[in-house]
């Protein structure tokens, strides 16, 4: 009955690979997001679809890609692979934002990405 | 422009002992104000929010916080310190509205409660 769940948990990596990370939510919600957390955890978003649509681009780098082929999954493609990738990638999502939405987000357990 | 300042990365508390993390916010609009707290290995869990309700907010596992606009604070406390409380307290902000709204978090604060 997990929420949001992602996988891998643990990616270990070479330089310039292309890799991608799963994320999935059972909870019906319209919105999710992908977050980057660094080595000093500081957390700050990357993405956000809403429904399948694009919604947040934060400035990410384009080798970056995420794909969300229906509401309830979020995936993150990563092109070659930087030293600076390193981090925990962490999904979450949450209900419909509008009107009376008090826009709590449901994280996931986190992807710990390490580039070598 | 929405931000939230953790004053502190680490605090060390006694078992038993008062926990106060401190969380100051800036905004142009009424804040939706949230602390998240993260277990080892683990992802983010919502503790408790402020959504311009009662300004005494009520968490989880004995935790509150209260949002004191005069002060732009929202410091979370904890009357006794239980050992199961040592993790990572993050604070954060909500920025945009609608489908454009994003959490904002603060640095964070390491919560370590000694035996």
């Amino acid at each position: 009955d997990t929420a949001v769940s992602q996988t891998p948990k643990y990616l270990v990596t070479q330089m310039g690979n292309d890799k991608s990370i799963k994320c999935e939510q059972n909870l019906g919600h319209d919105t999710m997001y992908w977050y980057k957390q660094d080595s000093k955890k500081f957390l700050k978003i990357m993405f956000s679809y809403n429904n399948k649509e694009l919604i947040i681009n934060e400035t990410v780098p384009n080798r970056f890609s995420p794909k969300s082929p229906d509401k309830a999954h979020l995936n993150l493609h990563i092109n070659s692979l930087e030293l600076g990738d390193s981090a925990v990638y962490f999904c979450a999502s949450s209900p419909r934002s509008g009107r009376g939405s008090t826009d709590t987000q449901y994280f996931g357990p986190g992807t710990r990405l390490t580039v070598l | 422009a929405q931000s939230v300042t953790q004053l502190g990365s680490h605090v060390s508390v006694s078992e038993g002992a008062l926990v106060l993390l401190r969380c100051n916010y800036s905004s142009s609009v009424p804040p939706y104000l949230f602390w998240y707290v993260q277990y080892p290995n683990q992802g983010l869990q919502l503790l408790l929010k402020y959504t311009s309700a009662a300004t005494l907010v009520k968490g989880i596992n004995g935790f509150e916080a209260e949002f004191k606009k005069s002060e732009t604070s929202f410091h979370l406390t904890k009357p006794s310190a239980h050992m199961s409380d040592a993790a990572e307290y993050f604070c954060a902000v909500r920025k945009g509205s609608g489908n454009t709204g994003k959490l904002i978090f603060g640095q964070g604060t390491t919560l370590q409660v000694k035996p």
